[in-house]
């Protein structure tokens, strides 16, 4: 079956610029997270959403950071106003239910921010 | 959520047993280990979890100390594909889910 996908794989943009990067989960996964990973790091984390909403957002680094995820299915990081220290690798997981237990995260290819 | 102190890297023979160590001395009694590992630019993967009793599965052994403030994840007969950086992460399963990842031990295997 389909794993998680993310889109674009590369996006390259300029300081400034206003950027939207897209996570489509596997289907039936309710929960779903954001994370970031600067070259030589591990993945940082961003936010969580459980459905529609989001659980935790504690890890947005600061308000030029948003995410959505409008139907409780697919997924959309927005930044704005981007600055070269964005620039890593956007990671999306999704996984089948939280809040009681373990269960797998399963992560997508992620996305190449590049801000030049 | 506990911190873990992972070898930044390590190298093992093709076809032997790869035993990568994680410390976890501040662990509490409700923190899960858990073991992911991260292929070059792909997203990290699942590879196995424990709390207290030694874990096995299809891809790896985990070997938990019995003060828990150690594991060992044994990758039994390593291959060139099990090259990658691999992870140990300690955490209450019933928190938001997410994962606190460290910088992992980048295991590489060598022919």
């Amino acid at each position: 079956g389909a794993g998680v996908s993310q889109t674009p794989s590369n996006k390259v943009t300029e300081k400034g610029k206003y950027v939207e990067l897209r996570c489509d989960p596997i289907s039936g996964h309710t929960a779903l997270y954001w994370y970031r990973q600067s070259l030589g790091q591990g993945p940082e984390f961003l936010i969580y959403f459980q459905g529609t909403g989001a659980a935790d957002d504690s890890g947005l680094p600061n308000d030029r950071f948003f995410a959505v995820r409008p139907e409780g299915s697919v997924s959309t990081l927005k930044i704005q106003r981007t600055e070269r220290g964005d620039s890593a690798v956007y990671l999306c997981a999704s996984s089948l239910m939280s809040g009681g237990g373990y269960n797998e995260q399963f992560f997508g290819p992620g996305t190449r921010l590049t801000v030049l | 959520d506990a911190k873990t102190t992972q070898p930044p890297s390590m190298d093992c023979a093709e076809g032997r047993a790869a035993n990568l160590p994680c410390n976890h001395s501040t662990i509490s009694g409700n923190e899960y280990v858990y073991w992911y590992r991260q292929i070059h630019s792909q997203g990290p993967q699942y590879i196995i979890h424990g709390l207290k009793n030694n874990e096995t599965n299809e891809m790896a052994s985990l070997i938990i100390t019995e003060d828990r403030k150690s594991s060992t994840l044994i990758l039994p007969h390593a291959t060139l594909r099990d090259t990658a950086v691999y992870y140990c992460i300690v955490r209450v399963a019933y928190t938001g889910n997410q994962f606190y990842f460290g910088t992992g031990t980048s295991l590489t295997v060598i022919p």
